[in-house]
C-alpha cells in the first residue's frame, strides 16, 4: 500500500458526460501527479500540482482539468468523453516539486466510456 | 529530446533463472532513470532509480540496474525469478534539469514459469 489513495477505483459513463477523480496523496507529500494509462498511448503524465500551484503539463487535453485544493487532495475532471477517454487513470505524489523524487502512485481509476 | 526504448515488449523466463530486461534512453541532460513495476490491477511501484551516484543500482526484491553512459542504456536484472516477478515492468527516464515530465518506456511483460 502506497499510501496514495484514489476514487472511484471502476467508473463508467456514456459520451459527452463529465466525470471528476479525485486523489488523496500520501501524508507530507505536496507534489501530486496524473497519468493516463492506455493500450495505445501507454502511460502518459499529464499534469503536475504542487502544493497548490500548477508545477507541469503533459499531454493533457484542453477537455480536462485538474486542480489541488487547500489540504492537497487533487481531482481530476475529464468533460466532453470520448471513446477514447477509457483509460486507466493514476495519481502519484511526492514530497516535493523535482520529478527526480520517488513518486508513489495510487492504485488507479478504471474508466469506461460508452 | 528525451525518450526511453524498451527493447523487448515480453521476456519469459523460468524460476530461478537470471531476468534481463532492457532500457536504451535519450537524453540532453544529466537524467534521472527509474524502473517501476505494475502487478496486474496494481498502482505502480518504485523498484529503484538512478540519480548521478553510483551507477549500479540496487532496488527492492533482489533486483538492480546498471547505467551505462557510454552506451546510454540501464537494463535491470535478477539474479534468480521468483513467480512473484511476473508483472509489467517500466523504464523511466526524466530530464528534471529541463523541468520536464516522467517519459514512461512502452513497458516489458515478464513471464516466470515454473
Amino acid at each position: 500500500d502506497s499510501g496514495v489513495t484514489q476514487t472511484p477505483k471502476h467508473l463508467i459513463t456514456a459520451t459527452g458526460q463529465r466525470v471528476t477523480l479525485r486523489c488523496s496523496p500520501r501524508s507530507g507529500d505536496l507534489s501530486v501527479y496524473w497519468y493516463q494509462q492506455s493500450l495505445d498511448q501507454g502511460l502518459q503524465f499529464l499534469i503536475q500540482y504542487y502544493n497548490g500551484e500548477e508545477r507541469a503539463k503533459g499531454n493533457i487535453l484542453e477537455r480536462f482539468s485538474a486542480q489541488q485544493f487547500p489540504d492537497l487532495h487533487s481531482e481530476l475532471n475529464l468533460s466532453s468523453l470520448e471513446l477514447g477517454d477509457s483509460a486507466l487513470y493514476f495519481c502519484a505524489s511526492s514530497v516535493g516539486g523535482p520529478q527526480q523524487e520517488t513518486q508513489y502512485f495510487g492504485p488507479g481509476t478504471r474508466l469506461l466510456v460508452l | 529530446a528525451q525518450s526511453v526504448t524498451q527493447l523487448d515488449s515480453h521476456v519469459s523466463v523460468s524460476e530461478g533463472t537470471p531476468v534481463l530486461l532492457r532500457c536504451n534512453y535519450s537524453s540532453s541532460y544529466s537524467p534521472s532513470l527509474f524502473w517501476y513495476v505494475q502487478h496486474p490491477n496494481k498502482g505502480l511501484q518504485l523498484l529503484l532509480k538512478y540519480t548521478s551516484a553510483a551507477t549500479l543500482v540496487k532496488g527492492i526484491n533482489g533486483f538492480e540496474a546498471e547505467f551505462k553512459k557510454s552506451e546510454t542504456s540501464f537494463h535491470l536484472t535478477k539474479p534468480s525469478a521468483h513467480m512473484s516477478d511476473a508483472a509489467e515492468y517500466f523504464c523511466v527516464v526524466s530530464e528534471w534539469e529541463a523541468g520536464t515530465a516522467l517519459i514512461f518506456g512502452k513497458g516489458t511483460t515478464l513471464s516466470v514459469s515454473s
